[in-house]
């Protein structure tokens, strides 16, 4: 089972350029998740969805777009990298809005100079 | 805004021990709550999810407890191994999950 699969695992990027993290699953899951997780900060959401076509902010969502045109897939897209966006992203899927349990993907590490 | 605390911020304890992991949240209109476990470097393992209509879920050596009324969970580890060394992560669901901090556990051989 593939369950929730980020990629890539890591990236570097230059201020400035453009990227976007991609998140896929194969739950048939309608509610998708980014979250960003920074020493001492925990994890804080950025975007979600709660299904095809409908995204929604989290409480760090400056500098981040995101779009859902299927069940499968919720991209992340940083459109002018920033240092301060150095940080470890998850995605994470779960069905019923989220009230059961959630699955987490294994991670992009993305340092940016 | 709902808010996830968990204390002890770090814990280390001698092999076979038993332990309690605290976490304490702030809405209690909650859906569910969920405990994970993280690995150094790695993603997030769900280890047990609790229902608001439940008090309690076991898995081996793993018992979680809720009090919704009180806005208080605890995560119990019996008989604790040096595998079970790891940062544990407590997350509430409103609609978003939102998540405390973790506890960073060491268990020493």
């Amino acid at each position: 089972n593939a369950g929730v699969t980020q990629t890539p695992k890591f990236q570097v990027l230059k201020t400035g350029q453009s990227m976007t993290l991609q998140c896929a699953q194969d739950m048939n899951h309608e509610y998708m998740s980014w979250y960003r997780q920074d020493p001492g900060m925990g994890l804080r959401l950025i975007h979600y969805s709660v299904g095809a076509g409908i995204t929604d902010q989290g409480e760090v969502p400056n500098g981040y777009n995101v779009s859902r045109s299927t069940t499968e897939d919720f991209p992340l897209r940083l459109l002018s990298a920033a240092p301060s966006q150095t940080s470890v992203y998850f995605c994470a899927s779960s069905s019923q809005e989220g009230r059961t349990e959630a699955f987490f993907g294994q991670g992009t590490r993305l340092t940016v100079v | 805004k709902q808010e996830v605390t968990q204390i002890p911020a770090a814990l280390s304890v001698p092999e076979g021990e038993n332990l309690v992991l605290n976490c304490s949240f702030t809405d209690s209109a909650i859906y569910n709550l969920q405990w994970f476990r993280q690995d150094p470097g790695k993603g997030l393992t769900s280890l047990l999810l609790i229902q608001s209509s439940q008090r309690e879920q076991t898995s081996g050596r793993l018992n979680a407890s809720l009090d919704k009324s009180s806005g208080r969970s605890t995560l119990y580890i019996a008989a604790s191994q040096p595998g079970d060394s790891a940062t544990y992560l407590c997350a509430v669901r409103n609609t978003p999950l939102v998540f405390g901090k973790g506890t960073r556990l060491s268990v020493i051989a």
